[in-house]
């Protein structure tokens, strides 16, 4: 089973900032099949990433991935209140799928 | 306009069983490999169970395997989840998740959530 651990736990900034938040899987992620949702309180998750780099339908350019192997990283620039969510990152590579266990990132 | 509704959740005692349901509009239901997302109260998101378009490929996690049954009927566009020996750890709201297509995709569109609450 891969597991993938999420840092840093909590994240606070301001808007305008640029956020930078780090998944590593326990072993490699086959094709890179990574992905990273954003679920805000209430609400169904939503992808943002598919395959570490690729934006999913609607995402706005300010969300980035990036990374292969063991090591992904979601950015995120200029910041708005809006992006205030927990973030998760998914592989889908191989069973049993597995999401890392959040970032919460706090817009100040 | 893609729509995921579930249904059948509920307050169960520990040993009993449940049947959760997710009827899917506005996409060809039958095309689209389907999974089943758990969240327990305040945690993490857990994945439990998938199903290719044709139910040629099923998976479950290991917490469940052995208790939880997947399947799909693509004529009602419904996926569903059988829940048997429900234990308290199992409390969770359940997604049902719409992949992008194949079982190896990632997960594009979500529904609310059936809460199931399982305690004596």
């Amino acid at each position: 089973e891969i597991v993938l651990t999420q840092s840093p736990g909590t994240l606070s900034l301001s808007p305008g900032e640029r956020a930078t938040l780090s998944c590593r899987a326990s072993q490699s992620v086959g094709s890179n099949y990574l992905g990273w949702y954003q679920q805000k309180p209430g609400q169904a998750p939503r992808l943002l990433i598919y395959t570490a780099s690729s934006r999913a339908t609607g995402i706005p350019d300010r969300f980035s991935g990036s990374g292969s192997g063991t090591d992904f990283t979601l950015s995120i620039s200029r910041l708005e209140p809006e992006d205030s969510a927990v973030y998760y990152c998914h592989q889908y590579a191989t069973s049993p799928y597995s999401f890392g266990q959040g970032t919460k990132l706090e817009i100040k | 306009e893609v729509q995921l509704v579930e249904s059948g959740g509920g307050l169960v005692q520990p040993g009993r069983s449940l049947r959760l349901s997710c009827v899917a509009s506005g996409f060809t239901f039958g095309d689209h490999a389907m999974h089943w997302v758990r969240q327990a109260p305040g945690k993490g998101l857990e994945w439990v169970s998938g199903i290719s378009w044709n139910s040629g490929t099923i998976d479950y996690a290991d917490s469940v395997k052995g208790r939880f049954t997947i399947s799909r009927d693509n004529a009602k566009n419904s996926l569903y989840l059988q829940m048997n020996s429900l234990r308290v750890e199992d409390t969770a709201l359940y997604y049902c998740a719409k992949a992008v297509l194949r079982f190896l995709d990632p997960f594009d569109y979500w529904g609310q959530g059936a809460l199931v609450t399982i305690s004596s």
